[in-house]
């Protein structure tokens, strides 16, 4: 089975804060994905890698960014922290494009 | 008008009952399509894929309608177990791998 591990399950952080986010895959997974799930929202995605090195903005790309140095691991980054980050943030990996992403278990974050 | 959508429910139905969702999608270059299933305050996880012919996973079948730009699951003999929210998946264009997220349908199967 694909495990997509990220670092942390509830983080708390205050406006302002720089704040990483990690995720990895055990898979060699070429394909990373990250999202924010919000209540009335559903699942949306922040930003998306296919390669090391190479990223996309994904839908809501707008407060973060990204990094992918190796293979396996995905991190999202927020780089000055606001309240309206607060939410559930999950990574997602797969093999093919077209083909179904296994989730991480999600990081809770809020922001205070 | 949202690119994925689907009746958020609850659908509350005995155990043993046969249940069913759709869900229409807006965008007619999407090419792959999914069910996910999520357990309260968990990831969603993959349920299964769904093939343009239908496709069928023990209790569990999909359905896809390219003309009418709608994709159903069936559930035959709910179980308790089945308890969850349905997301509705599809891809924005084919081989991106942007998926679209539907915001679920609630299922609560009682005893």
């Amino acid at each position: 089975d694909v495990k997509v591990t990220q670092s942390s399950r509830y983080l708390v952080k205050r406006t302002g804060e720089k704040v990483f986010l990690e995720c990895v895959q055990d898979m060699d997974h070429e394909n990373m994905f990250w999202y924010r799930q919000d209540p009335g929202l559903g699942l949306r995605l922040i930003y998306f890698s296919y390669d090391v090195k190479m990223k996309e903005k994904g839908d809501i790309p707008e407060g973060y960014s990204v990094s992918r140095e190796k293979k396996e691991r995905f991190s999202l980054i927020l780089e000055s922290a606001s309240t309206n980050q607060t939410s559930m943030y999950l990574c997602a990996s797969s093999f093919y494009r077209d083909r179904g992403q296994n989730f991480g278990a999600g990081t809770r974050l809020s922001v205070l | 008008r949202k690119e994925v959508e689907q009746d958020p429910g609850p659908f509350n139905v005995p155990e043993g009952a046969t249940v069913a969702f759709n869900c229409t999608y807006s965008n007619s270059a999407s090419q792959s399509f999914f069910w996910y299933r999520q357990d309260c305050r968990k990831e969603p996880k993959l349920l299964m894929s769904v093939y343009s012919s239908g496709n069928e996973d023990g209790r569990f079948t999909a359905q896809l309608n390219r003309a009418s730009q709608y994709i159903s699951l069936l559930i035959r003999d709910s179980k308790l177990s089945d308890s969850a929210t349905y997301l509705c998946v599809v891809n924005r264009r084919s081989n991106t791998g942007k998926l679209i997220f539907g915001q679920g349908t609630t299922l609560q199967v009682k005893p």
